[in-house]
């Protein structure tokens, strides 16, 4: 069954980054795209962009293009979302998403929430 | 960017109850667009796709339907378990954007 297993939160300082892994199983990893979906503290779902692993295609999100790369291993099937500068506002749960063969968000990670505190 | 408006923001019904979830896109955005529901504590989970298309294992009682910039979700008969926040999601042009949510309760 397809699966992607998120890395573990982290408590990170203003003007740091983190980095969160994505592994996924079940399925040929080079056939489908990653997208990183984040989600502040009661808020809404914000798309922050996307990965080809084929390919290692990206689109990000103008707000955070500079402060954000996508990276994907294929040797180990793991998809990684860094951030730099991170400030209190980036403070969220981060998800992976598979883009299915639909071209949907059809499996999902169960999340990594990044706290941004001094 | 394309904005989806989602309305209502909240939507308290009683179980057996028909929903009606409507999304609005400011510029067209033809049948590229999904349905997720999020339930508390959990991640989103894919509904429909296309606009109308019911993801795999998605109950019957849920549909979608419309095109261009007015889309509705409708939950035929509501069940306890679909006490959820409801997003849609455009992939017609980047940046892919999603709506602010529709909030369901059961009375």
């Amino acid at each position: 069954q397809v699966q992607l297993v998120q890395s573990g939160g982290e408590v990170k300082k203003p003007g740091a980054s983190v980095k969160v892994s994505c592994k996924a199983s079940g399925y040929t990893f080079t056939t489908y795209g990653i997208s990183w979906v984040r989600q502040a503290p009661g808020q809404g779902l914000e798309w922050m962009g996307w990965i080809s692993p084929y390919s290692g295609n990206t689109n990000y999100a103008q707000k955070l293009q500079g402060r954000v790369t996508m990276t994907t291993d294929t040797s180990t099937s793991t998809a990684y979302m860094e951030l730099r500068s991170l400030r209190s506002d980036d403070t969220a749960v981060y998800y992976c998403a598979r883009i299915g063969g639909s071209g949907w968000l059809d499996y999902w990670g169960q999340g990594t929430l990044v706290t941004v505190s001094s | 960017e394309i904005v989806l408006t989602q309305s209502p923001a909240t939507l308290s019904l009683s179980p057996g109850e028909r929903a009606t979830l409507s999304c609005r896109a400011s510029q067209s955005v033809s049948s590229y667009l999904a349905w997720y529901q999020q339930k508390r504590g959990q991640a989103p989970r894919l509904l429909i796709y296309d606009a109308s298309k019911r993801a795999t294992g998605i109950p019957a009682r849920f549909s979608g339907s419309g095109s261009g910039t007015d889309f509705t979700l409708t939950i035929s008969s509501l069940e306890p378990e679909d006490l959820a926040v409801y997003y849609c999601q455009q992939r017609s042009n980047w940046p892919w954007t999603f709506g602010q949510g529709t909030k369901v309760e059961i009375k």
